[in-house]
């Protein structure tokens, strides 16, 4: 039973458009949410993280909003450029299982230029 | 600062054989996780050390897969005897401390079994 979900394998958008990368979860107890993004033959590298009290955050060009009621969360990328192309996971923490992460399947963006 | 290094990168080996995979931490994070990424899926989570204690290790196939963090700071993976099946990526990430949620990793051993 997969508790993140990523329901899009890949997206295709033209640089300086805004990409929306989605994720779902079914865990209740889930607390802290992070997106990380993996370029080829490279480990994940951590990229924006909310906590579950928030229902926003921004750093930069990326954006992470958190529905908690859907159970849905999404990471906002504005302009999309095209060093932005890789593999980004969702992942999500529940505090009273320390900070074991559960990933998502992942979903490969490509900018064009 | 250093990040979080792993050797070797590949491996090709035949089943049956016995493999390993060492990781070295982020100098002073106490927590090291082992994750198995199987193509086009993400991370899984096998073991996590809290210093040199494995506090969960409810992931790990325990039949064939065994890990050990000597002195709190690097760590080894090994798998005897490897399966067809054990083909994936291993990545090794550490952490500050226990409730530190943002996880760094390294770059992963990509095990081939053939």
């Amino acid at each position: 039973d997969q508790q993140v979900k990523q329901n899009s394998p890949s997206l295709s958008v033209q640089e300086g458009r805004i990409s929306i990368l989605n994720c779902d979860y079914t865990n209740s107890m889930f607390d802290y949410f992070l997106w990380y993004k993996k370029y080829p033959a490279e480990g994940p590298t951590f990229l924006i993280s909310i906590s579950s009290i928030k229902d926003k955050n921004e750093d930069g060009r990326f954006t992470v909003f958190l529905n908690k009621s859907a159970k849905h969360l999404s990471l906002h990328i504005v302009p999309s450029q095209p060093g932005d192309s890789a593999v980004y996971f969702c992942a999500a923490s529940a505090g009273s299982a320390g900070n074991m992460l559960t990933f998502g399947g992942g979903t490969r963006l490509m900018v064009k230029p | 600062e250093a990040g979080v290094v792993q050797s070797p990168r590949y491996k090709i080996i035949e089943k049956k054989q016995p493999v390993a995979f060492w990781c070295n931490p982020i100098s002073g994070h106490n927590t090291l996780y082992w994750y198995r990424q199987n193509l086009g899926q993400g991370p899984e989570l096998l073991i996590r050390y809290e210093n040199e204690e494995a506090v969960d290790d409810s992931q790990l196939p325990k039949d064939r897969f065994s890990a050990e963090r000597l002195k709190g700071v690097d760590s080894t993976l090994k798998i005897q005897p490897a399966e067809l099946g054990d083909s994936a990526v291993y990545l090794c990430a550490s952490s500050l401390m226990r409730t530190a949620n943002i996880q760094y990793f390294g770059a992963g051993t990509r095990l081939s079994v053939l």
